[in-house]
C-alpha cells in the first residue's frame, strides 16, 4: 500500500519545546514538501528537498528545520523560535520537482 | 514573486447548480496543477494540465488551461454534496523546484 505516513495526527507543544514530525514516503519520490495551513488559509511552503542531504527553504522556513538524510524520511522539526506553531502541518511528495504532489494525512500542532 | 489568485474564494450552491472557479497567476506557467481537500482533509491531486489551451475532464469536472498559460478554470458540472471542498490551482515557479498554490475557493452544497 503507497502512500505518505505522516505522524503523530494530533501533537501538543509546551511553551519552550521542539517537537518532530514524521514524514515517510514509500512512492519512490525524490522530491518532498513541508506545509503549513492555518485555518481557512491556503498552503505555504516550510521547507523542500529535491534530493538526499539537500533542502531549501520555503517561504515561511523561520522557527523550522528539516533533515533528509533517507529518500524516504523528511522530518520537520518545530523549534521553540517559532513563536505560533498551532496549525495543521501537511507533507508531500512529488516524483518530479514541480510536479504533481501527493500529500499525507497531515499533523495538528496546539500549543498547551 | 510569483502570485496564484483564485476567485470567487467561496460559493455556495444548490445541489444541481453548475460551479466554476478561476485561477490566474502572475506569471507565465509551465503547467497548472489542481487539488482538491474535503473538509478536515488534506489536498488531493487531481489533474495537471500542460499545453495552452488544453481541455481535460473527469467526469463532471472540466479543467481548462488559458492560451496565454497564465490562466486556468474548473468547472462542475450538476453539483453533488461530495463534490464540497476547496479546490487549489497550483503552478510550479520560475525554477521549477516548487508549486506556489492558489489562494483556494470554498464550495459548499445545499442539499
Amino acid at each position: 500500500d503507497g502512500g505518505i505516513t505522516q505522524s503523530p495526527k494530533y501533537l501538543f507543544r509546551k511553551e519552550g519545546q521542539n517537537v518532530t514530525l514524521s514524514c515517510e514516503q514509500n512512492l519512490n519520490h525524490d522530491a518532498m514538501y513541508w506545509y503549513r495551513q492555518d485555518p481557512g488559509q491556503g498552503l505555504r511552503l516550510i521547507y523542500y528537498s529535491q534530493i538526499v542531504n539537500d533542502f531549501q527553504k520555503g517561504d515561511i522556513a523561520e522557527g523550522y528545520s528539516v533533515s533528509r538524510e533517507k529518500k524516504e524520511s523528511f522530518p520537520l522539526t518545530v523549534t521553540s523560535a517559532q513563536k505560533n506553531p498551532t496549525a495543521f502541518y501537511l507533507c508531500a511528495s512529488s516524483a518530479l520537482a514541480g510536479g504533481g504532489q501527493y500529500f499525507g494525512a497531515g499533523t495538528r500542532l496546539s500549543v498547551l | 514573486g510569483q502570485q496564484v489568485m483564485q476567485i470567487p474564494q467561496y460559493q455556495h450552491v444548490q445541489e444541481g447548480e453548475d460551479f466554476t472557479t478561476y485561477c490566474n497567476s502572475s506569471t507565465t506557467l509551465s503547467n497548472i496543477q489542481w487539488y482538491k481537500q474535503r473538509p478536515g482533509g488534506h489536498p488531493v491531486f487531481l489533474i495537471q494540465l500542460v499545453k495552452s489551451g488544453e481541455v481535460k475532464k473527469q467526469k463532471r469536472l472540466t479543467f481548462q488551461f488559458g492560451e496565454a498559460k497564465k490562466n486556468s478554470s474548473l468547472h462542475i458540472t450538476a453539483t453533488q454534496t461530495t463534490d464540497v471542498g476547496t479546490y487549489f490551482c497550483a503552478g510550479p515557479g520560475s525554477s521549477g523546484d516548487k508549486l506556489t498554490f492558489g489562494t483556494g475557493t470554498r464550495l459548499a452544497v445545499r442539499p
